[in-house]
């Protein structure tokens, strides 16, 4: 079975640029979602998509980033324009089923990103 | 405001020692605790969840325990491998209503196991 892959592993961009990084999840995996690691922090979720829907967004830190989840396969986290505090690793993870807060989740390796 | 705090920051031990790490959380409403291992250049690994209502759960030479009074949970490895080098993420999720769990990630616990 596939994991979660996630594209491009390494993006190097300047300031100011638009980047998209783009995840995809265990395939039948209706729950995906989007975290970042900043350097020396700890991982903070983003957004949860159950299907094409956005369950919950309330960790999407500005209006400089989109997620989108057209037909509830892949998804797409748009940086635009990105700034230097958004250089980090952003992770995908999936989950199969309703979530119930306990399904086991499967993360892919990880997008890290390098805003100059 | 939610945090999970885990301890030490980085340990090193010597193959076929066991170990214990710690983490303990403020966070609320608690609903469950799992523990992630993530290997360099890899993303977190599932290696064990607890809801409120258990207290130990064991995934092969992991041992995870749960006391939700104390807020506390310890993830305690046995006769450690070469293979147990990573870092080991503590995550406590909180249930809010309308159905979303918002996980709350410690900032884990580098391991290293020397031959």
């Amino acid at each position: 079975e596939a994991g979660v892959t996630q594209f491009p592993s390494h993006s190097v961009i300047e300031k100011g640029q638009t980047v998209t990084l783009r995840c995809d999840p265990i395939s039948g995996h209706d729950n995906l979602y989007w975290y970042r690691r900043v350097m020396g922090k700890e991982i903070k979720f983003l957004l949860h998509f159950v299907k094409e829907s956005k369950q919950d967004e309330s960790g999407m830190p500005n209006n400089r980033f989109l997620a989108e989840r057209t037909g509830g396969t892949y998804s797409t986290l748009k940086v635009q324009p990105a700034e230097l505090e958004d250089s980090g690793v952003y992770f995908c993870a999936s989950s199969q089923g309703s979530s119930t807060g306990a399904n086991v989740l499967t993360f892919g390796a990880g997008s890290r990103l390098t805003v100059l | 405001k939610n945090q999970v705090e885990q301890s030490p920051q980085s340990l090193i031990i010597l193959e076929g020692k066991n170990c214990t790490l710690q983490c303990n959380y403020t966070v609320s409403p608690f609903s469950n605790l799992r523990w992630y291992k993530q290997d360099t250049g890899r993303g977190p690994v599932s290696l064990t969840i607890m809801t409120f209502s258990e207290n130990t759960k064991s995934n092969g030479r992991y041992t995870a325990t749960l006391d939700a009074d104390t807020k506390q949970s310890s993830l305690h490895i046995t006769a450690s491998q070469l293979s147990d080098s990573a870092s080991y993420i503590c995550v406590v999720s909180a249930r809010y209503s309308g159905g979303s769990y918002i996980p709350t990630f410690g900032r884990g616990t580098s391991l290293i196991v020397h031959p």
